[in-house]
């Protein structure tokens, strides 16, 4: 089992729509939460990330954090076709091993959205 | 634009030969990560170098290695290239060691033949 499940898509969706993309993960050691968003041949940009579990929002888009259900959410509201992408959950934690520390971060597999006009 | 810099943007090789890729990371930034992005395998963490030591490993296979110079900039190289190995190669940078808040370059497409 993969510690990081994205739900594969692809999704299409008209213009205007209220998107949902999630993953869940196995790890109760991760400690912060992100999404991306990667457009074709580009590297991956960072939308958001939060720290703790509730609901965080910026413009159109809301990261939800459920560590209980080991759930995370992105939704975009007010759809565009420029929000056509991929989006990749993101998830770390801090590691302290050996004597020295550094964090480690965990992708999903991407999920692909297209918004048609 | 992230501000992280990669070259070459693309690469067409053969197997067996030895490529290097370069990546600069964002002004103050001292950790650079490496991954590798493949259709299959998705976006997979390589390693991370912090102010010019290693400081985490991922799936990097011994054929490939990396190391961060004084100005930062690093350099990951891979070696008895085979066609799995082709893929976009990202490098990332981020201020600190916890890869919090990483930013992206644009890649490097490696075509191995």
């Amino acid at each position: 089992q993969k510690e990081v499940e994205q739900d594969p898509g692809p999704l299409s969706v008209p213009e205007g729509a209220i998107v949902s993309l999630n993953c869940t993960y196995s790890n109760s050691a991760f400690q912060y939460f992100m999404w991306y968003r990667q457009y074709s041949r580009k590297g991956p940009e960072l939308l958001m990330y939060t720290y703790s579990s509730g609901n965080k929002e910026d413009g159109r888009f809301t990261a939800q954090v459920d560590k209980s259900s080991k759930y995370i959410s992105l939704f975009i509201r007010d759809s565009q076709p420029s929000d056509s992408a991929t989006y990749l959950c993101a998830m770390g934690s801090f590691i302290n091993a050996g004597g020295t520390s550094y964090g480690k971060l965990t992708f999903g597999q991407g999920t692909i959205l297209t918004v048609h006009p | 634009d992230s501000g992280v810099t990669q070259t070459p943007k693309h690469l067409i090789t053969a197997t067996g030969q030895r490529v290097t890729l370069r990546c600069s990371p964002r002004s103050g930034d001292l950790s650079v990560y490496w991954y590798q992005q493949s259709l299959d395998q998705g976006l997979q963490f390589l390693i991370q170098y912090y102010n010019g030591e290693e400081r985490a490993k991922g799936n990097i296979l011994e054929r490939f290695s990396a190391q961060q110079f004084p100005d930062l900039h690093s350099e990951l190289n891979l070696s008895s290239l085979e066609l799995g190995d082709s893929a976009l190669y990202f490098c990332a940078s981020s201020t600190g060691l916890a890869q919090e808040t990483q930013y992206f370059g644009p890649g490097t497409r490696l075509l191995v033949l």
